[in-house]
């Protein structure tokens, strides 16, 4: 069965340095997210990319957060510099349109956990 | 603007006993809806999802929910829980089949033996 792979599965870093989440999505799915998620609390979309292209950013702290789908396929997530308030659970999904019944579905990739020291 | 409620951040439960988890919503338009489940680091896993038809919906694990349109509520229920139930488990809903898709806090299920 296909799945949206993430790496790395942990990271743990120090304040103020660079940090890079990768995620591959299951082939096909043109909708890739990415999701911050703090201890105790649902997912939090940061960015939605339709395609290569963003859709929706507008829960993304631009000043330190970027994140690129250059060729439609897999994304990279960064944070520069990072803070201590960045620790969490950070999610990629993606979605596809399922004809048969008519709606998307999305599927989670395993996360990658992030603890800033 | 869409927003998801969960009820209940903790649940307590006896193994074999039955649970239901809370859910309502806010929607001014028609909605999906969604039950996801989450194990300790891990991602999020599908449970079930409404979309149309029947208002009962079955799952994996043995897991049902049923939706209530007067109510905006869409309630998780297991007749009889196991210890490998427990985990976080997340409400959501997609609005108009926008691609988009808006969770609720989360309910911790904690099933003792």
């Amino acid at each position: 069965e296909a799945e949206v792979a993430q790496s790395p599965r942990y990271k743990i870093t120090e304040k103020s340095q660079a940090v890079a989440f990768w995620c591959d999505p299951i082939s096909g799915h043109a909708t890739l997210y990415w999701y911050r998620q703090i201890l105790g609390q649902g997912p939090e979309l940061l960015v939605q990319f339709q395609d290569e292209s963003v859709v929706d950013d507008s829960q993304l702290p631009k000043d330190r957060f970027s994140a690129e789908r250059l060729k439609g396929v897999d994304s990279t997530l960064k944070i520069q510099p990072a803070e201590l308030g960045d620790s969490a659970m950070y999610l990629c999904a993606s979605s596809s349109w399922t004809s048969g019944e008519g709606s998307y579905e999305q599927y989670f990739g395993p996360g990658t956990r992030l603890t800033v020291t | 603007a869409q927003s998801v409620t969960q009820l209940d951040s903790q649940v307590p439960v006896f193994e074999e006993a039955p649970v239901e988890l809370r859910c309502n919503y806010s929607s001014s338009v028609s909605v999906y809806l969604f039950w996801y489940v989450q194990y300790p680091n891990q991602g999020l896993q599908l449970l079930l999802k409404y979309l149309s038809g029947s208002t009962l919906v079955k799952g994996i694990n043995g897991f049902e929910a049923e939706f209530n349109k007067s109510q905006t509520s869409f309630h998780l229920r297991k007749p009889s829980v196991h210890i490998s139930d427990t985990a976080e488990y997340f409400c959501a809903v997609s609005v108009n089949n926008f691609n988009k898709f808006y969770f609720g806090s989360g309910t911790k299920l904690n099933v003792k033996p």
